[in-house]
């Protein structure tokens, strides 16, 4: 049984703060892992894909994966009102016929205090 | 607005109607999925095509029949569908060569039933 797990939250973080968003997962075959941060009754949008040990970073965003420590974090700087959402930590196996299954962990709710 | 398009975007129905949901993608995705969000919790997969075929179904009730009449369509057809079924349903796509695709995200439908 694969398994991502993240804090439910809300994380609270001040207006211009660095938001740090962890997650862990089972499987250690798994090779993608993606962020989607969702509003409110909005769908998940794609913020961050990472594949390879280290970081990435793209603009505010800074995706963190160690896969020794089966352990994905997101980072966003200078945090803005508007980040307020739920962020999603998504993990895919290895990829077939079948589709390029995601794996969601239960999402982790920021909350960033003007 | 996301290049997954779903329609409609909100539907109410009682429990003996029959309704359908569509989504229509034009990125040459070969891999189409069905979600079902309830509030606070993750989506949750219902069923995956690849290459127009059914490849997956989790076990969802026969109330919800999937078709993929072609590679940029999915539908999703309701009958009888209960109370507990009033969610947000969402549907992605991606690419299938390759272990790195991420799953793009329609805006959903909001089901309600009466």
């Amino acid at each position: 049984q694969k398994e991502v797990e993240q804090n439910s939250g809300p994380l609270s973080v001040p207006e211009g703060a660095i938001a740090s968003l962890n997650c862990t997962y089972s499987d250690r075959v798994s090779q993608s892992f993606f962020w989607y941060r969702q509003y409110s009754g909005k769908s998940p949008e794609l913020i961050m894909s990472i594949y390879s040990n280290g970081d990435k970073e793209d603009g505010r965003f800074t995706a963190q994966l160690n896969k020794a420590s089966q352990y994905v974090s997101l980072l966003i700087r200078d945090s803005q009102p508007s980040d307020s959402a739920t962020y999603l930590c998504a993990v895919n196996g290895a990829g077939d016929n079948a589709g390029n299954m995601l794996t969601f962990g239960g999402g982790t709710r920021l909350m960033v205090k003007p | 607005d996301t290049e997954v398009t779903q329609t409609p975007k909100h539907l109410v129905m009682g429990m003996t109607n029959k309704k359908s949901l569509k989504c229509e993608q034009h990125m040459g995705h070969r891999a189409m999925y069905w979600y079902k969000q309830k509030a606070k919790k993750p989506p949750e997969l219902m069923f995956v095509y690849s290459y127009e075929k059914l490849s997956i179904n989790e076990s969802v009730p026969s109330r919800f029949s999937p078709e993929c009449p072609n590679s940029s369509l999915l539908n999703l057809h309701l009958h009888a569908l209960q109370p507990e079924d009033s969610a947000l349903y969402l549907c992605a796509s991606s690419h299938l060569t390759g272990i790195n695709q991420p799953q793009h995200f329609g805006d959903g439908t909001r089901l309600s039933i009466l």
